[in-house]
């Protein structure tokens, strides 16, 4: 069976402060695909990023920033410069080769304060 | 290009009336989703559609949901006999060839039985 944990429920941070979402997984699964996407109020999910497991480099996008690390199984999210429009539910998503679905973790509802 | 769309965005409804949910994938996507997403449950998998035929309903919570999906494009998921906890947001995706790629979400449709 497959698992995503994200601890933290709510994270809140001032604006241009860092922030830091954490991902943790578990899959028996040797390939396997981690996702994150956005959940803005507005209700949509956004995609926001891709990473197979066979591939471990990490990745910056703008103010984004993910670390993959397979040795602990995480894959953590993190938001530079934060911004008001930042704030949105961040939901961290495991797919495999068992599973023909993705497996969400809770959530973190992530509040950036002017 | 047009993303994946649902309607209707809001349904309301009485207690024990059948109820038909709708999905329209992102042109050329094979292989289409739907998720649940509640207060106490997170984001739940429902089913997963390659085509019009469906190889895993193993999400689905009872036998009075249902889903189909015609012409490998639109699909309908019904309730019927609606339950209060059956109260939710309806979310479906679609990606393009199958559960390895990524998935591209809908906006979902509000679900409230009263």
């Amino acid at each position: 069976a497959q698992k995503v944990t994200q601890a933290q429920t709510e994270i809140s941070v001032v604006e241009k402060e860092d922030v830091t979402l954490d991902c943790v997984y578990e899959t028996r699964d040797t390939t396997y695909y981690l996702f994150w996407y956005k959940q803005p109020p507005s209700g949509e999910l956004v995609f926001l990023i891709r990473r197979n497991s066979f591939d471990e480099q990490n990745e910056i996008s703008g103010r984004y920033s993910w670390n993959f690390q397979k040795s602990t199984s995480s894959f953590n999210f993190t938001i530079t410069a934060s911004q008001v429009v930042d704030s949105a539910v961040y939901f961290c998503a495991l797919g495999g080769s068992s599973a023909r679905q993705l497996t969400f973790g809770s959530g973190t509802q992530l509040t950036v304060l002017p | 290009g047009a993303g994946v769309s649902q309607s209707p965005s809001n349904k309301v409804t009485e207690k024990g009336k059948d109820v038909e949910l709708r999905c329209d994938p992102i042109s050329g996507h094979t292989a289409l989703y739907w998720y649940r997403q509640s207060l106490g449950q997170g984001l739940e998998f429902l089913i997963y559609f390659q085509g019009n035929s469906a190889p895993d309903k193993s999400g689905l919570p009872s036998d009075r949901f249902s889903a189909e999906r015609t012409g490998g494009s639109v699909s309908t998921l019904t309730i019927q006999r609606t339950q209060q906890e059956d109260s939710a947001v309806y979310l479906c995706a679609s990606s393009l060839q199958g559960y390895q790629e990524t998935q591209y979400f809908g906006p979902g449709t509000r679900l409230l039985v009263l």
